[in-house]
């Protein structure tokens, strides 16, 4: 099965300005989890969406939002960007194994804010 | 969420065994205890998880104390593309959200 895909893998964009990134989760999965990596804070939780519908969210302000198609593809939007919002930003597809879940990473999009 | 310790780094020889400890004292009865690893440059990786009893799968081994509150995460026989940081994270029964720590930078030495 082809992995979890990311784009694009590199943005640089302007402090104001909104941003869209996709991802495209193993086929199969329905769930779709958001993580934001940076040097100072790590691996940070953002949201996760499971048939269209957030189910869980982390403690981001409203600036960053999400949302899930049909086909599980979700994309998360960030908008009226600050610097410190320039991160790795990674999505994760999972499924259901016994009552927990095993997560696949994509490998990322890397966003500059300037 | 409950919360986890790790060592912040730990070497080991090319082809040895190694043992990544984790505590979480106040892990709760429903609590999954998960292993990823980020490997430099790439998103994380899943690596096996486990709930009461000993897990063994293609990369690795996890071992799990009798009354949950600490566990290790076994490689066999480590090679250099297991250099990488280990993240040890508990998640409840049927959540899908991973809080990462710090996790332990695992060096391995030809």
């Amino acid at each position: 099965k082809a992995g979890v895909t990311q784009t694009p893998r590199y943005l640089i964009k302007t402090r104001g300005q909104q941003v869209t990134l996709s991802c495209s989760p193993i086929s199969g999965h329905r769930s779709v989890s958001w993580y934001q990596q940076t040097p100072g804070q790590g691996l940070q939780f953002l949201f996760e969406y499971f048939s269209e519908t957030q189910r869980n969210k982390g403690n981001f302000p409203g600036r960053f939002s999400g949302r899930q198609f049909s086909n599980s593809r979700s994309e998360m939007n960030v908008s009226t960007l600050e610097l410190g919002d320039s991160a790795l930003y990674l999505c994760a597809s999972s499924f259901l194994r016994t009552d927990t879940y095993e997560q696949y990473f994509g490998p990322g999009t890397r966003l500059t804010v300037t | 969420d409950a919360k986890t310790t790790q060592p912040n780094s730990m070497e080991s020889n090319e082809e040895g065994p190694v043992h990544l400890p984790c505590n979480h004292s106040t892990i709760s009865g429903t609590d999954y205890i998960h292993w990823y690893r980020q490997l430099p440059s790439q998103g994380p990786e899943y690596v096996i998880h486990g709930l009461t009893s000993n897990v063994n799968n293609r990369m690795a081994s996890l071992a799990i104390a009798e009354d949950r509150k600490s566990s290790t995460l076994i490689l066999h026989r480590a090679t250099l593309r297991d250099a990488a940081v280990y993240y040890c994270i508990l998640t409840l029964t049927g959540a899908n959200n991973l809080f990462f720590g710090t996790g332990t930078r695992l060096t391995v030495i030809p």
